[in-house]
């Protein structure tokens, strides 16, 4: 069965301090890998998607990686606004529909 | 507008009412989707719409009725709803369902269901 797990649940850190959130997945081949960022009561944003392993890509102080196994989202010096939950979702071959198959996310709270 | 919109963004209904979620995208595609969000749960797929077609309905109760007319409006009709049911309803759109590549979701904000 295709499964998503995020770790930690949540993280707190000082604005400035660097960390990694994790996304470990289990699919029978991965057509893509997506990272979002839900902010309370809105939709979740798009962020990065990876095709394949050794795919990284940034924007602003994130950078997502990814390998056959898991993904991870690098935050680089974090400001207070960075502060979110953050969502990761997989889509796999095979399914007729473009379905993602998401984690429960990893609760960012960053502080001045 | 732009990008995905929901209406209402909040909603307070009895188990005996009949109402009706309404998503418009305003991005182009042709692919559009009903998820739900829960406290602690991840996002769960409810249904399906590729060109207006719905391909995919993913063992939701009959309570829940979606329609889509064109391939920007949505539309999830409710009754006779449960108090469980009260969570985060999603709307999102993408590109078409392609057998190669892989195209990212847009979401709109969302409409707060609460089922008294």
């Amino acid at each position: 069965e295709d499964q998503v797990t995020q770790s930690p649940e949540a993280l707190r850190l000082q604005e400035g301090e660097s960390s990694s959130l994790n996304c470990s997945y289990t699919v029978s081949g991965l057509r893509g890998l997506f990272w979002y960022r839900q902010d309370p009561g809105k939709g979740p944003e798009f962020l990065f998607t990876l095709y394949s392993a050794g795919e990284e890509k940034e924007k602003e102080r994130l950078k997502a990686t990814l390998t056959k196994k898991e993904s991870f989202l690098h935050i680089t010096a974090p400001k207070p606004e960075d502060s979110a939950t953050y969502l990761c979702a997989v889509q796999a071959y095979g399914g007729a529909t473009n379905k993602l198959i998401f984690g429960t996310g990893t609760l960012l709270a960053v502080q001045p | 507008e732009t990008g995905v919109t929901q209406t209402p963004r909040h909603l307070v209904m009895g188990m005996t009412n009949k109402k009706s979620l309404k998503c418009e995208q305003h991005l182009g595609h042709n692919a559009m989707y009903w998820y739900k969000q829960s406290a602690k749960k991840p996002l769960e797929l409810m249904f399906v719409y590729s060109l207006e077609e719905r391909v995919e309905n993913n063992s939701v109760p009959s309570r829940f009725s979606p329609e889509c007319p064109n391939s920007s409006h949505l539309f999830l009709h409710l009754h006779t709803l449960q108090p469980e049911d009260s969570a985060l309803y999603l709307c999102a759109s993408s590109q078409d369902l392609g057998t190669r590549k892989s195209y990212e979701q847009y979401f709109g904000p969302g409409t707060r269901l609460t089922v008294t």
